[in-house]
């Protein structure tokens, strides 16, 4: 039930680009991502939503491919604040509750 | 722009002792999150609170954790008993309506909570 989230860490030279994706076993129809810093909250980037749309945050994108039940997230041309774990939440629905299935995230070190 | 907060941000006591932990949700939002994050690990869902009850807790969510909205403002977590194994960042959550699917979780900035 918990999406999958690939690489488990990257490490990257400013400027440099990644791809971080989320996948599930069940049936995707949002995927939301966040960005955690060390000893912080996280913060949230974006909500892909059914239908393959692509979205962006500063150089960030992600794209939703439903039949893949798939999201990736791009990081385009790294810079060292794109460091921390980045995580993709699943939406589950029961009645009333709505509550997000977290990936495990995805550590990324941005060096100089 | 409005945010969650939470109080105190770094809380300190002893095995056994009771902790309350507070939240101020974002002030038109209506359901309300508990998470923790032991240090190195993921973050792991707690409770969700929506309408003045529980709508899910999980598995850590056992009998020594409880849940409060005492006033139209604030939202709490309370350890009766605390063990060594409950140090870890607790964050509070909170998010406007469930109905939209554009509508997404924003986060409290976290109580480191130490127990010695």
């Amino acid at each position: 039930q918990q999406p999958v989230q690939s690489p488990q860490a990257v490490i990257l030279r400013e400027g440099e680009d990644a791809v971080i994706n989320c996948s599930s076993s069940k049936a995707l129809y949002s995927v939301h991502w966040y960005r955690q810093k060390h000893g912080e909250a996280p913060v949230f980037l974006m909500i892909l939503l059914k239908g393959g749309e692509q979205k962006g945050h500063e150089k960030i994108s992600a794209s939703f491919n439903e039949k893949k039940q798939q999201s990736s997230l791009y990081l385009t041309a790294s810079q060292l604040s794109y460091s921390g774990t980045y995580f993709c939440g699943t939406e589950r629905w029961a009645g009333n509750n709505r509550k997000l299935i977290w990936g495990l995230g995805t550590s990324l070190a941005v060096n100089p | 722009e409005p945010e969650v907060t939470q109080t105190p941000s770094h809380q300190v006591t002893q095995m056994g002792q009771e902790v309350i932990l507070r939240c101020v949700p974002i002030s038109n939002h209506l359901y309300f999150y508990w998470y923790r994050q032991i240090l190195g690990q993921k973050v792991e869902f707690l409770v969700s609170f929506y309408n003045n009850e529980i709508s899910e807790k999980s598995e850590i969510f056992d009998d020594q954790f409880s849940v409060e909205r005492p006033d139209g403002s604030n939202f709490t977590l309370k350890i009766r008993s605390t063990k060594l194994e409950d140090s870890a960042m607790y964050f509070c959550a909170s998010m406007r309506e469930g109905g939209a699917r554009t509508d997404t979780q924003y986060f409290g900035p976290g109580t480191r909570l130490t127990v010695l």
